[in-house]
């Protein structure tokens, strides 16, 4: 069974400086999709970020960019010139390509101090 | 602009209740999916449906039942409602590319 590992509970960051969240997965898969999810206090979910594991290049939206190693099976967000507006939990998934359900880390809570 | 509305939006029940949450979606998806979240577990997959009158068991669905009569609508229902089953509901969407999941706001249940 796919999993995927967060194995950090919480990470903090100065404003404007940059941040990089970790995730982990374990898949027997060679065609998958991987998302970066943030919810911020309003609790609603927003997508990051999206990797197609065929794709060799990372992905980047804006302040946003991955680290996709497919043979070591990571998957990290880095967040540039960190913004107080990018506080929130940050969530890791991964979808099998032969179906649409997600299976999803269990979260890094991300502080932005001022 | 197409939205997934989830109602309601905060619930607090009594065990052994039958309670049930409503999702809507205007996207025209196919595929619909119920979420429980729990602090140090992430999302958790209950339920979900890839078109009218299809509807599968996702990792926690105990508990739990859902049906799909049309296309916009996939309702959770608590059969019969359990402290353990308290926590944070979400509806989610998606289209034929999977290309992301469109959320509700969530429902917050509390069973007393």
């Amino acid at each position: 069974a796919q999993t995927v590992t967060q194995s950090q509970p919480e990470m903090s960051v100065q404003e404007a400086e940059t941040v990089t969240l970790s995730c982990t997965y374990d898949t027997s898969e060679s065609d998958y999709y991987l998302f970066w999810y943030k919810q911020p206090p309003s609790r609603q979910m927003i997508l990051v970020i999206r990797q197609e594991a065929y794709k060799q290049q990372n992905a980047t939206e804006n302040r946003f960019s991955v680290n996709f190693q497919k043979a070591a099976k990571s998957f990290s967000l880095k967040i540039s010139d960190s913004q107080l507006g990018d506080a929130a939990m940050y969530f890791c998934a991964y979808r099998r390509n032969s179906n649409y359900q997600l299976i999803w880390g269990a979260g890094t809570k991300l502080i932005i101090k001022p | 602009d197409a939205e997934i509305t989830q109602s309601p939006r905060h619930k607090i029940t009594e065990t052994g209740r039958q309670v049930t949450l409503a999702c809507h979606q205007t996207w025209n998806h196919n595929n619909m999916f119920w979420y429980r979240q729990d602090l140090g577990h992430g999302l958790r997959l209950i339920h979900y449906s890839y078109g009218v009158q299809d509807t599968n068991k996702g990792e926690v669905s105990d508990g739990y039942s859902v049906s799909r009569s049309n296309t916009e609508d996939l309702p959770l229902t608590l059969e019969s409602a359990a402290s353990s089953q308290t926590s944070v509901y979400f509806c989610a969407s998606t289209g034929t590319s999977g290309d992301e999941q469109y959320f509700g706001p969530g429902t917050r249940l509390t069973v007393t």
